[in-house]
Formats: structure tokens, sequence, C-alpha cells
């Protein structure tokens, strides 16, 4: 149980255009999820907190505007990495949160690794 | 100073012994604690939860939190080749003081030896 995958494992895309990450909670809801980027040898950073039916919360730093997240359902979450640059690219892990609240703990995708040429 | 330490390592063990990991935090908030397991290039994989002081037991897992010393422990027993990871720290206030947001350590890199 408690299986969170993404989509696309990986992807390589030109300067400029716009990417989409999805994150499904496979076998559970989740009211939360969360986006992390990660660079190499590093932690998690997190970049942004996303609640289902409302507008994703932003850490300090994130552009809001270029990183849209949207949380659509209770297990579906997505990324956009709008007018992507070199800079961009990085290793993007989500994470859900179960919605039974005795468990306060987070379950991780796979991740995503973009690579912005 | 960060909010949790976490030795980076790399921590190198020869197979079959234990491998001691731990983290120190500063915020006496931290109310959950977790240890997740990250192969390279993949997402983390959570190996342990606990909610209060004292030993939790998993297998070949044992986690240890000292709320009073804001420390916590994990330990392998008899590790393999496949345990080598980086292992990270993370802990949380709880969804009613921070809405299940984690704070991780910086992670440790551990290589188990055949």
């Amino acid at each position: 149980g408690a299986v969170v995958s993404q989509h696309p494992s990986r992807v390589i895309c030109k300067s400029g255009t716009s990417v989409k990450i999805e994150c499904r909670s496979l076998d559970f809801q989740a009211t939360t999820m969360f986006w992390y980027r990660q660079f190499p040898k590093k932690s998690l950073m997190l970049m942004a907190t996303s609640n289902e039916g409302s507008k994703a919360t932003y850490e300090q730093g994130v552009e809001k505007d270029k990183f849209l997240i949207n949380h659509a359902s209770l297990t579906l979450s997505t990324l956009t990495v709008t007018s992507a640059h070199p800079e961009d690219s990085s290793f993007y892990i989500c994470s859900a949160a179960p919605s039974y609240l005795y468990q306060e703990t987070q379950y991780f995708g796979p991740g995503t690794r973009l690579l912005v040429l | 100073q960060k909010e949790v330490e976490q030795d980076p390592g790399p921590l190198s063990v020869p197979e079959g012994a234990i491998v001691s990991l731990n983290c120190t935090y500063s915020n006496s908030a931290f109310q959950y604690f977790m240890w997740y397991r990250q192969y390279s290039r993949k997402g983390p994989e959570l190996l342990m939860y606990t909610y209060s002081s004292g030993n939790k037991e998993d297998g070949r897992f044992t986690a240890q939190v000292d709320k009073s010393s804001k420390y916590i422990s994990l330990f392998i027993r008899d590790s393999q080749p496949s345990d080598s990871a980086t292992y990270l720290c993370a802990m949380s206030e709880g969804i009613k003081a921070a809405g299940n947001k984690l704070t991780f350590g910086g992670g440790t890199r551990v290589l188990v030896k055949p």
C-alpha cells in the first residue's frame, strides 16, 4: 500500500517550452501533496504544498508563475514548469500525505528527472 | 544553524555490521519522526515512523527517539550490500501545527561492503 507514481520518469525539453509532471497516489486519497526539488548529492528542497481544491502554498523564493501546481482531485497533482530554462534542470519529486489523520507522514513518488537543453 | 543536523558521511561498514545513523534537531515542537531510504536517482522510501520517545523495531531496523536530548537514531542490523543508499531523517510538528510539512536532514550516505 501507499504507492505514489510520477509521470514521466525523465524528460528532455528545449529551453522556452513548458513541461508537465503528474503525481498520483495509487491506493489512497491524499488531501495534501508536496513538490520537492533535489540537486545532486543534496537533500530535498520543498517547493510547494498542494491542497486539493485550493491554491498551492509556495515556499519562499519559489516562483509560483514559473512552477504552476494544480491539485484537481484527491489522487492527482500536477507541476508545470513554464518557459523552462537550463537552470530548471533537476530531479523533481512529489509526495502525498494520506487523508487518514492518524499517520502524519508522506509517501514519495519515484521522481522525475528534467533536463532542459 | 540548521533545524536538523545529519552527518553526510559517507559511512562505510562491512557486510553484517550494525549501521548506526543519527540526527539532532533544535525545534522542540517536532513531534513526529521518520527515516527514509533513498537509492540513487529514486524517490525516498519510508522505513520507520515514530511519534514518541523510546525504541521502535521493525525487522532489521530500530528507530530510537530521545526528545529530551533532541536526538534520533536509526540502527540497521545485519547490514547487506543492498542497504547501501542515502538515509534521510525527517521531522514534523504535526498536521494541526504545520499541515504535514516535513523538515529533512541532509542525508547520510551509507556503503555496505561485501
